[in-house]
């Protein structure tokens, strides 16, 4: 089993669609998570960290379920310019690890 | 904010040659720099980490004395590849966690090595 697990998509959805991504991990003392935006044949870029008691930024809310070992970004009216590779990544100690990525594709 | 710069950000080589890439933390310390490699459509694999003054440590099936890591200062690691191959030709990008955050690291622009 990987340590850090994403179903790589791609998820193809239309403008203004509501999608999720979930993310799960094996290692149980993982202590911060992360999500990354990468786009193709560029770096990876932070969209938020995941906090707990859960977050939002905008239009992106990311979960945490400590006691399922997962965590969840949710992207609501989306737009075409969120086609990317969505990268879950989490922190045990000095590892990060990374999952293999969601790839979204939003539609016109 | 925090940005790290990668240098050359595309590089073609001849088999059997080295090539250096450069990671530099622009306005903060890096205590730890991390090298990945990404094959076309797929995630990115770690390299190895390495701490300021220290040797690097190395991920499973890394070869060190091909993939040579040199971080000399809190501001600057070097990967070179060593005797270059056209299966070592991807796309290698380093990432930094400055002193200061914690845990958020931030990456470098990537580096594109063609092996001819």
């Amino acid at each position: 089993r990987k340590e850090v697990e994403q179903d790589p998509g791609p998820f193809n959805v239309p403008e203004g669609a509501t999608v999720a991504f979930n993310c799960t991990y094996s290692n149980s003392a993982s202590q911060s998570f992360f999500w990354y935006r990468q786009d193709c044949r560029k770096e990876p870029k932070l969209l938020m960290s995941v906090y707990s008691s859960g977050n939002e930024d905008g239009r992106f809310t990311a979960q945490l379920n400590r006691a399922s070992q997962y965590i969840s970004l949710l992207i609501r009216d989306s737009k075409l310019s969120d086609s990317a590779t969505y990268l879950c990544v989490v922190n045990a100690g000095n590892m990060l690890t990374f999952g293999g990525g969601t790839r979204l594709m939003v539609k016109p | 904010g925090a940005v790290v710069s990668q240098h050359p950000s595309r590089v073609i080589c001849k088999s059997g040659t080295s090539v250096k890439i450069e990671c530099r933390s622009l306005d903060f310390q890096a205590t730890t720099m991390f090298w990945y490699r990404q094959f076309p459509k797929q995630s990115l694999m770690l390299m190895a980490t390495s701490n300021e003054g220290s040797k690097a440590t190395y991920e499973q099936g890394v070869e060190k004395d091909k993939f040579l890591i040199n971080h000399a200062s809190l501001t600057l690691s070097t990967l070179t590849v060593t005797s270059a191959h056209p299966e070592d030709s991807s796309f290698y990008i380093c990432s930094a966690r400055p002193r200061r955050s914690g845990n958020t690291i931030y990456f470098g622009e990537g580096s594109w090595l063609t092996v001819v």
